[in-house]
């Protein structure tokens, strides 16, 4: 069975400086996507950065770039230049292929709070 | 800009009451999902659908259902409610096909049983 481990429950980061986000999963699948998602404390679900498991390139959106390590099962969100309103829960997501249901497992979550 | 709704955003209701959550996408998308999640904690999938008429439970098991009559309509209903129902819960709808293509969420609906 699939699964998502985050490590950190809560992490504290200055603002301006850069943060990296700990996720590793479990899957038996080749075929398989990562996602990141941001949720502020208004409860809704923001997509951050998709990365497949066939993609050899570490996904970039903006501040945020996610470090790909296939061998070691790993995907960590690194978000630069932190800013005070990326202070929210930040949750690692994992997606195996429609034969296995196309469902979307997510992580325990870390709550990031950025200081001034 | 996610074209996902639910309603009602907040709830609070007496304990054995029926309730239904609604969720309407107008994205044309055949996947959709209800997750259940209580403060702070992790997302937990309890029902999905692959489209019309096509309902499965998730890996958490729940005493809700689902029903899937149209595309664009996945309501999920508590025949008679309970405390430990109080959570929020969130539907999500994604296209198929491709395996990266984005899981979009609603805003969420937050229920209170006392």
């Amino acid at each position: 069975a699939q699964k998502i481990t985050q490590t950190q429950p809560g992490m504290f980061v200055q603002e301006k400086e850069a943060v990296t986000l700990d996720c590793t999963y479990d899957t038996s699948d080749q075929s398989y996507g990562l996602f990141w998602y941001k949720q502020p404390s208004s409860g809704e679900m923001i997509f951050l950065i998709y990365q497949g498991s066939y993609d050899e390139q570490n996904a970039t959106e903006g501040r945020y770039s996610l470090n790909f390590q296939k061998a070691r099962k790993s995907a960590n969100l690194v978000i630069s230049a932190s800013q005070l309103g990326d202070s929210a829960m930040y949750f690692c997501a994992m997606r195996e292929g429609w034969n296995q249901g196309g469902k979307l497992i997510f992580g325990q979550g870390t709550e990031l709070s950025v200081k001034p | 800009e996610a074209d996902i709704y639910q309603t009602p955003r907040y709830l609070v209701i007496g304990t054995g009451k029926k309730i239904t959550l609604e969720c309407s996408q107008t994205m044309g998308h055949d996947k959709m999902y209800w997750y259940q999640q209580d403060p702070g904690m992790e997302l937990h999938l309890i029902h999905y659908s692959y489209g019309v008429n096509s309902t499965e439970k998730g890996d958490l098991s729940s005493e809700s259902t689902v029903s899937r009559i149209r595309t664009e309509h996945f309501p999920l209903t508590l025949e008679s409610a309970r405390p430990s129902h109080t959570s929020q819960y969130l539907c999500a709808s994604s296209d198929a096909g491709d395996i990266g293509n984005t899981i979009y969420f609603g805003e969420g609906s937050w229920l209170t049983v006392v």
